[in-house]
C-alpha cells in the first residue's frame, strides 16, 4: 500500500519563529489532507490540497504531485500551534478511507 | 451545522468485554470512517461506511466490526477485548469521495 512519511519527527520553535514541515507520499494520489491535533486528541482539518499552492491566515501548504511531496508552512508561530500535525493521502481510490504520516510534534514556547 | 458527534467520549472496560461506539456524522454527508489512534502505531484506518456499506477495510481483526445505518451514524464493535485495544478511537465525516475529512472529538477508550 502507500506509504506516507513526515519530517522531521519533532520541532522546537521560539513563538515567533517560521517552519516547514514535509509530507513525503509513495504513489499518486488525488488529494492530500494536513491536519492539526489538538491538546484534547481533535483532528482540525488545515487544508485539502490535492495540488498547488493554499494559504490560510499564517499557514499555507503546497503540494508537487509529481514529486509526490507536500509541505506545510507555518510562519510567526504562537503557542496555540503546538500539536502534533498530519499529512493523509487516501487509502485507495475507492473511497474516502485515509492513510496517515506519523506526524511532526511541534512544540512553541514563549 | 453540527459537528462529528462521538459517544461516549470516555470509556473503561475490563479485558474480555465488548465495547460499542458510536459517532454521528455532518448533516448530508454519507461516508464514515473509524480510526484507531496508538502511541506505537500512531492513526491507524479501521473501516470505512458509505450508505450503509462497508467499503473498505483495514488490517485489524476480526473482534473489530462496524456498521452504518440509514441515517449515516455508525457504531463500531470490539469484542473480546485486550489490553491493547486501549486507543483514542476517531470518527471522520466526508461529502463524498475525494473531499475534506471532518473529525469527531474521539473516544478514549482504556481497557484494564
Amino acid at each position: 500500500g502507500i506509504q506516507v512519511e513526515q519530517s522531521p519527527p519533532d520541532l522546537i520553535l521560539q513563538e515567533g519563529a517560521n517552519s516547514t514541515l514535509r509530507c513525503n507520499f509513495s504513489d499518486s494520489v488525488n488529494n492530500l489532507q494536513w491536519f492539526h491535533q489538538n491538546p484534547w486528541g481533535q483532528l482540525i482539518n488545515l487544508f485539502y490540497i490535492p495540488s498547488g499552492t493554499k494559504q490560510n491566515g499564517r499557514l499555507s501548504a503546497t503540494t508537487v504531485a509529481t514529486e509526490r511531496y507536500s509541505l506545510l508552512y507555518i510562519s510567526s508561530s504562537q503557542t496555540t500551534d503546538s500539536g502534533v500535525y498530519f499529512c493523509a493521502v487516501p487509502f485507495n481510490q475507492a473511497g474516502t478511507a485515509l492513510i496517515f504520516g506519523k506526524g511532526t510534534t511541534l512544540s512553541v514556547s514563549s | 451545522k453540527a459537528g462529528v458527534t462521538q459517544t461516549p467520549r470516555y470509556l473503561i472496560k475490563t479485558r474480555g468485554q465488548q465495547v460499542t461506539l458510536s459517532c454521528s456524522p455532518i448533516s448530508g454527508h454519507r461516508s464514515v470512517s473509524w480510526y484507531q489512534q496508538t502511541p506505537g502505531q500512531g492513526l491507524q484506518f479501521l473501516f470505512e461506511y458509505f450508505s450503509e456499506t462497508q467499503r473498505n477495510k483495514g488490517n485489524f481483526p476480526g473482534r473489530f466490526s462496524g456498521r452504518q445505518f440509514s441515517n449515516s451514524r455508525s457504531e463500531m464493535n470490539v469484542s473480546t477485548l485486550e489490553l491493547g485495544d486501549s486507543a483514542l478511537y476517531l470518527c471522520a465525516s466526508i461529502s463524498g469521495t475525494g473531499t475534506r475529512a471532518f473529525f469527531g472529538q474521539g473516544t478514549r477508550l482504556t481497557v484494564v
